[in-house]
């Protein structure tokens, strides 16, 4: 079957730095995306992962291993405007079409 | 600017009315989705469109249905037959070739 698992909640300290893990099964693995979504609002677009390794984009970085079917999202100097719901999709094969599988995110709360 | 609208934002109905939701894109995408979502869970696939004239059932499609008669437009409607209709309604497109999709701000659905 296809599974995506992914803490409820976390919550940090404004500055410091948070790691969001994601773990899945999938058939037909094609590449892993990680989401913020903030209340009431659209998803919008943070990282993209199909290799194994390590992607950084300015404060948000994105871990993918393959073999182990695990992913995580690092933030760091974690501002109160992070605070919201980050959300691991990965995209697979099923069905006769590549679609995407959501888990059901992860809400961060920041504080000072 | 380029974008995903849709309208409106929040939409009440009684139950036993059907309701049509509007997603207009001026990205020039070849695909286009909907999804819902429940608090609690992940975005579930309704129904996907990678072309005009052409539009597949996803994993949640009973009680819906859609048409995709411009490249601009991919309204969903909601009929009465969908049992539990109150959630938060997401539309997305993407170019089809390309991993990342897009999403629209959402449009909040109450049925009393």
């Amino acid at each position: 079957g296809q599974n995506i698992d992914q803490p409820t909640e976390m919550t940090a300290t404004e500055g410091a730095i948070v790691q969001i893990n994601c773990t899945y099964q999938t058939s037909g693995f094609n590449g892993l995306f990680w989401y913020q979504q903030h209340a009431g609002e659209a998803p919008t677009f943070l990282s993209y992962n199909v290799l194994d390794g390590l992607e950084e984009k300015g404060r948000f970085s994105s871990f993918l291993s393959r073999s182990k079917g695990y992913s995580y999202l690092l933030l760091k100097e974690l501002q109160m405007k992070d605070s919201a719901s980050y959300l691991c999709a990965v995209r697979g094969f099923s069905g006769g079409y590549n679609k995407l599988i959501f888990g059901a995110g992860t809400r961060l709360a920041v504080h000072p | 600017d380029g974008g995903i609208t849709q309208s409106p934002k929040y939409l009440f109905r009684k139950e036993g009315q059907n309701v049509t939701l509007s997603c207009e894109q001026n990205l020039n995408h070849d695909a286009m989705y909907w999804y819902r979502q429940d608090p609690g869970q992940g975005l579930r696939l309704i129904y996907y469109s990678q072309i005009v004239n052409d539009f597949q059932k996803g994993d949640i499609a009973e009680g819906y249905s859609v048409s995709r008669e411009k490249k601009e437009s991919f309204p969903l409607t909601v009929t009465s037959a969908q049992k539990n209709p109150t959630a938060f309604y997401l539309c997305a497109s993407s170019t089809g070739t390309g991993p990342e999709q897009y999403f629209g701000p959402g449009t909040r659905l109450t049925v009393t």
